[in-house]
């Protein structure tokens, strides 16, 4: 299976500040999402990022909040903007290699606001 | 995002018993339903995954049963061992269109051996 390296691992962000969090696999990949687990809490999709376009965000969640960028098929990254308390979580980068292929996450950010 | 319904919240068993985590869906377009295990610290890691052809799957002492007319799936786990204490997550997923490779997880499922 493909290997998802996040960086990075664990943060603690003071309230207002924005953090990039980066997504890097060792393969080509088809599908990479970005998922959210609050403390204690299940995950949550927050956007599909699409390669050399604009993201796809579910409901709940926009783009000046969650800006995604994916230049390649191996890379992506998420940004968590204008971050408050509620924002602490863990985010989740998963990629699946194609279609009737498995679907693998990362280990997350853990994000603490302060 | 449809539901999916995961129970129970947590679950205690002994060494070397049977652990049975419980999932329902509403949406009947699902057709990929994968079982996740997230020790603390970590991701989600896969653990098997069914589709709605066959009936059950099994893969060493995981097995998942599929009732699709009750649109209900579970995952048992035989000779459940202390390394098997993680949160387990149920989700769903429809095979094609803009949904493709979107997952809906259960609400989670501690499960604790004792050993």
């Amino acid at each position: 299976s493909a290997v998802i390296s996040q960086k990075p691992s664990r943060d603690i962000c003071q309230r207002g500040t924005s953090l990039t969090i980066q997504c890097q696999v060792d393969s080509q990949v088809t599908m990479m999402f970005w998922y959210r687990q609050q403390p204690g809490q299940s995950l949550t999709l927050i956007a599909t990022a699409n390669q050399g376009s604009e993201a796809t965000y579910e409901s709940g969640f926009v783009i000046d909040k969650f800006p995604i960028s994916r230049p390649n098929l191996t890379f992506s990254t998420l940004t968590v903007s204008n971050m408050s308390p509620e924002d602490s979580s863990i985010y989740l980068c998963s990629v699946r290699g194609g279609f009737d292929q498995p679907q693998h996450f990362g280990d997350g950010t853990r994000l603490s606001i302060l | 995002q449809q539901q999916v319904k995961q129970s129970p919240q947590s679950l205690i068993v002994q060494k070397g018993g049977i652990s049975i985590i419980n999932c329902a869906y509403e949406n009947t377009a699902f057709d990929y339903f994968p079982w996740y295990q997230q020790f603390p610290g970590k991701g989600p890691a896969l653990l098997i995954a069914i589709r709605p052809d066959v009936s059950e799957k099994k893969e060493g002492r995981f097995t998942i049963s599929f009732n699709k007319s009750a649109k209900q799936f579970s995952l048992h786990i035989m000779d459940s061992q202390p390394g098997d204490s993680a949160t387990y997550f149920c989700a769903a997923s429809k095979a094609g269109g803009t949904s493709y490779g979107k997952l809906t997880f259960g609400q989670g499922t501690i499960l604790t051996v004792h050993p």
